[in-house]
């Protein structure tokens, strides 16, 4: 059965460092791998999605990379700010089920 | 604007009620998700659907029911089955690709408490 882990549970930093967060599943057999945000108290936001044939994708300061083969994947956060403080979560697609989740990181972004 | 809705944004339940979440979309995808969280648990999935009448049990599916006669709607039901229905419901949507699910997005929660 797929697991997947974020690590670190959670991470404090001050504005302007640049950051990586960690995600590892155990069954390299997915179609995609998607990464949240979460603000407390309120739904999901999407802001990567990377298909099992890629190897990274990027959106402004945010840049996310799958080695399907090791079985993880990172989200890098460049010149962080305070409002990048949220629990980001990752997900894996595969066939026949829907995402299966991470327990995600809870960043905190200090000014 | 397209997207995904979620009604009510806060439910309470007495004990022994049977309880209706509400979830459309008009995003035109064709599966929609139902998945509860708990603090420290993460997202755990309840039920799915990828196709108008037909929908799949997910890990946590006991005391739960859902419908899907309508592409845009998947309204879970809590029923009094369900012995700890507290906690924060979400919704999600995608279209159904040719190598499985593609971009999820998700409503922005309901958040059951028992009273």
């Amino acid at each position: 059965k797929q697991e997947v882990t974020q690590i670190p549970a959670a991470l404090s930093v001050p504005e302007g460092e640049n950051l990586v967060l960690n995600c590892s599943f155990t069954d390299s057999a997915i179609y995609n791998l998607q990464w949240f945000r979460q603000d407390p108290g309120k739904g999901l936001t999407s802001l990567l999605l990377i298909q099992s044939s890629q190897r990274e994708q990027t959106s402004g300061r945010l840049n996310a990379s799958l080695d399907k083969s090791s079985g993880r994947s990172t989200l890098y956060i460049a010149a962080s700010q305070p409002g990048d403080s949220a629990t980001y979560l990752c997900a894996v697609g595969q066939a026949g089920t829907a995402l299966i989740f991470g327990k995600g990181t809870t960043l905190s972004v200090s000014s | 604007d397209g997207g995904i809705t979620q009604s009510p944004k806060y439910l309470f339940r007495k004990e022994g009620q049977n309880v209706t979440l509400s979830c459309e979309q008009n995003l035109n995808h064709d599966a929609m998700y139902w998945y509860r969280q708990d603090p420290g648990q993460g997202l755990r999935l309840i039920y799915y659907s990828q196709i108008v009448n037909d929908f799949q049990k997910g890990d946590i599916a006991e005391g739960y029911s859902v419908s899907r006669e309508k592409k845009e709607s998947f309204p879970l039901t809590v029923t009094s089955a369900q012995k700890n229905p507290t906690a924060f419901y979400l919704c999600a949507s995608s279209i159904v690709g040719r190598e499985g699910d593609t971009e999820a997005f998700f409503g922005q929660g309901t958040r059951l408490t028992v009273v």
